[in-house]
């Protein structure tokens, strides 16, 4: 089944304790990126990758890294998490070099930081 | 001003309604549209891809208008389980630069 897949649905953790988000997609995408949804605010995208080893920034990157080492797999990391990044967190991938190819989303992490 | 602007509603239609949203984009080279429905704290999913000739897609109608630069959804004949939040996409790919930029979200409630 075609899919993204996002770990862990949900986490809890305190401010300053590195933590990944892993997101992985098994339909040969290119493209990939990372967003946050809050409350009035929306779907906010954090950093975005055309291709292995090429990330971009999104509009809100501060306090977040990336990386895309392999095509499946773009991780998001917060090496210290603040309170302000409690969110609901989506990945999502699609085909990069398709105008109509739409935005596959995997289930959502929903991450609070104490 | 906002890239994508959408009117977030809610919207509470009788079932059986007709609905309509509008949303607006400001990037005129934006290359193209899509709805997306999500759920309440699930992962947004594709409804349609929105054409300037205008695509349908059973009770659902979606329209492009260039000129004005905005979207429309028109949902017919409503259904409970149409409750959701609607959200505006627009895409735009230039040079290896690919932006996918939200809209806030428009939210359907459909009564009984």
């Amino acid at each position: 089944e075609a899919q993204v897949t996002q770990n862990p649905r949900y986490l809890i953790t305190v401010t300053g304790k590195k933590l990944t988000v892993t997101c992985s997609q098994n339909m040969n995408h290119e493209y990939m990126s990372w967003y946050r949804q809050d409350p009035g605010l929306g779907l906010r995208q954090i950093y975005y990758s055309m291709n292995v080893e090429v990330t971009d920034k999104g509009d809100v990157p501060e306090g977040y890294k990336v990386s895309r080492k392999e095509k499946r797999n773009f991780p998001l990391i917060l090496e210290s998490p603040s309170p302000n990044q409690t969110s609901l967190y989506f990945c999502a991938s699609s085909l990069a070099r398709s105008f109509n190819s739409p935005l596959h989303f995997g289930n959502g992490t929903r991450l609070t930081v104490t | 001003r906002k890239e994508v602007e959408q009117d977030p509603g809610p919207f509470n239609v009788p079932e059986g309604a007709t609905v309509a949203f509008n949303c607006t984009y400001s990037n005129s080279a934006s290359q193209s549209f899509f709805w997306y429905r999500q759920d309440c704290r699930k992962e947004p999913k594709l409804l349609m891809s929105v054409y300037s000739s205008g695509n349908e897609d059973g009770r659902f109608t979606a329209q492009l208008n260039r000129a004005s630069q905005y979207i429309s959804l028109l949902i017919r004949d409503s259904k409970l389980s149409d409750s959701a939040t609607y959200l505006c996409v627009d895409y735009l790919n230039s040079g290896g630069y690919q932006k996918v930029t939200f809209g806030i979200g428009t939210k359907l409630q459909v009564i009984p």
